[in-house]
């Protein structure tokens, strides 16, 4: 089965700076979807890959799939406290809806 | 923007009694999810739904578990003897197909 695995698994930063987070799978990636949760509550959907090299922008968060199709990455430009969050990688095969597998998450605050 | 909305946000019950989590997925969706997350850990895959019958479950859908869609638009999890590890949030999702998966706010359920 797949797994996917997130790093870091928690990370502080200051308000302003830049970060990445990782999502690296044991199998293939065929559709990559990065979701935010607020601790204790629901996802919130930000954006979905499907095409190894794609990119795709929201507001200060960029997220990409490697070529090679086996890793995602989720970069966040000029953090702001509104960032703070668990943020979650999952996959499901591509079709759109069989079920997805997630994440071990990571854990991102922001300090002022 | 249209929403997966579950009800009730917060159950309690004691161990052993029945409970019934329930879900309004998007109208015009068509597949349908349930997901739980244990404080600390990994959202997981229950069980998927489609065409009013399971389409796939986990090893964690045992026969405590059920899944209903009685009319249009609910979509229920019944816990037919909850037992304390079924402590746990609780999340419904939907989805037509393509674009992502819609997730709910998520039921506390909280087993005592």
């Amino acid at each position: 089965s797949q797994e996917l695995e997130q790093s870091p698994q928690s990370l502080i930063v200051q308000e302003g700076k830049n970060l990445t987070i990782n999502c690296t799978s044991s199998k293939t990636l065929y559709g990559l979807y990065w979701y935010k949760q607020k601790y204790g509550e629901g996802l919130i959907f930000l954006m979905m890959l499907q095409k190894g090299g794609e990119e795709k922008s929201h507001e200060k968060i960029t997220a990409k799939l490697d070529e090679k199709k086996q890793q995602s990455s989720l970069h966040i430009t000029a953090s702001q406290p509104s960032h703070a969050g668990i943020y979650l990688c999952g996959a499901d095969k591509g079709t759109g809806f069989q079920k997805l597998v997630f994440g071990t998450g990571t854990r991102l605050l922001v300090s002022p | 923007e249209p929403e997966v909305t579950q009800t009730p946000s917060h159950q309690v019950t004691q161990m052993g009694q029945e409970v019934i989590l329930r879900c309004v997925p998007i109208s015009n969706h068509l597949y349908f999810y349930w997901y739980r997350q244990i404080l600390g850990q990994k959202v997981e895959f229950l069980v998927s739904f489609y065409n009013n019958e399971i389409s796939e479950k986990s090893e964690i859908f045992d026969d405590q578990f059920s899944v209903e869609r009685p009319d249009g638009s609910n979509f229920t999890l019944k816990i037919r003897s909850t037992k304390l590890e079924d402590s746990a949030m609780y999340f419904c999702a939907s989805t037509w197909g393509v674009g992502g998966y819609t997730f709910g706010s998520g039921t506390r359920l909280t087993v005592v």
